[in-house]
């Protein structure tokens, strides 16, 4: 198992740019999550998924949308970017048990 | 307010030191999750806690729900163990809350 894996690892983007990172994992979980986190602050939910086809907003949503057509995948999609949005990403899946986290996508927008 | 509260914000200590974070929570739980993150930026779970206690190595998570406490306890600490612990807690509708994480440091 790869466990979560992100892509890209680190992003530059300017101003009105769009971009998706893309978030996979192949323990078939069914739930999985967009954070982002800010300096001295902690993880904010983005939007999160039950299972494929369902998505819903968390609480950090505007500006970002997601899709789940698969159980393995769950991209994470910036229409117009701000700099507001330059943060660190952590996409995760979890079944019952553990949270699984992938290794992050430090994006800047300037 | 936050949901999830950590404290200390920072802690360093001399390697060998017992260490004690600490979490405090306002809402109801299904789970309670222990991470760390590395200096690099990666994010590992440490313990998922429903109740009581667990070990693993040199590392015990408790909780009480009663009092909406949690803490990690690192035992003969070691450089290693420096990065930032988070403690998160899933809510009975399923969503995550997170502490601003604790930055441990432990110096040889």
């Amino acid at each position: 198992n790869a466990g979560v894996t992100q892509t890209p690892k680190f992003r530059i983007l300017k101003i009105g740019q769009s971009m998706t990172l893309q978030c996979a994992q192949d323990m078939n979980h069914n739930y999985m999550y967009w954070y982002r986190q800010d300096p001295g602050m902690g993880l904010k939910l983005i939007y999160y998924s039950v299972g494929a086809g369902i998505t819903d907003k968390g609480e950090v949503p505007n500006g970002y949308n997601v899709s789940r057509s698969t159980t393995e995948d769950f991209p994470l999609r910036l229409e117009l970017a701000a700099p507001s949005q330059t943060s660190v990403y952590f996409c995760a899946s979890r079944e019952t048990g553990e949270t699984f986290f992938g290794q992050g996508t430090r994006l800047t927008v300037v | 307010k936050n949901e999830v509260e950590q404290s200390p914000q920072n802690l360093t200590a001399q390697e060998g030191e017992f260490i004690t974070i600490n979490c405090s929570y306002s809402v109801g739980i299904s789970a309670l999750h222990w991470l760390q993150q590395h200096p690099g930026g990666g994010i590992v779970s440490l313990f998922m806690l429903s109740s009581g206690k667990k070990k693993h190595g040199r590392l015990i998570a408790t909780i009480n729900i009663q009092e909406k406490h949690s803490s990690l306890h690192i035992t003969a600490s070691h450089p290693r163990d420096s990065a930032v612990y988070i403690c998160a807690v899933r809510d009975t509708g399923n969503q995550f809350y997170f502490g601003t994480g604790t930055s441990l440091t432990v110096i040889p």
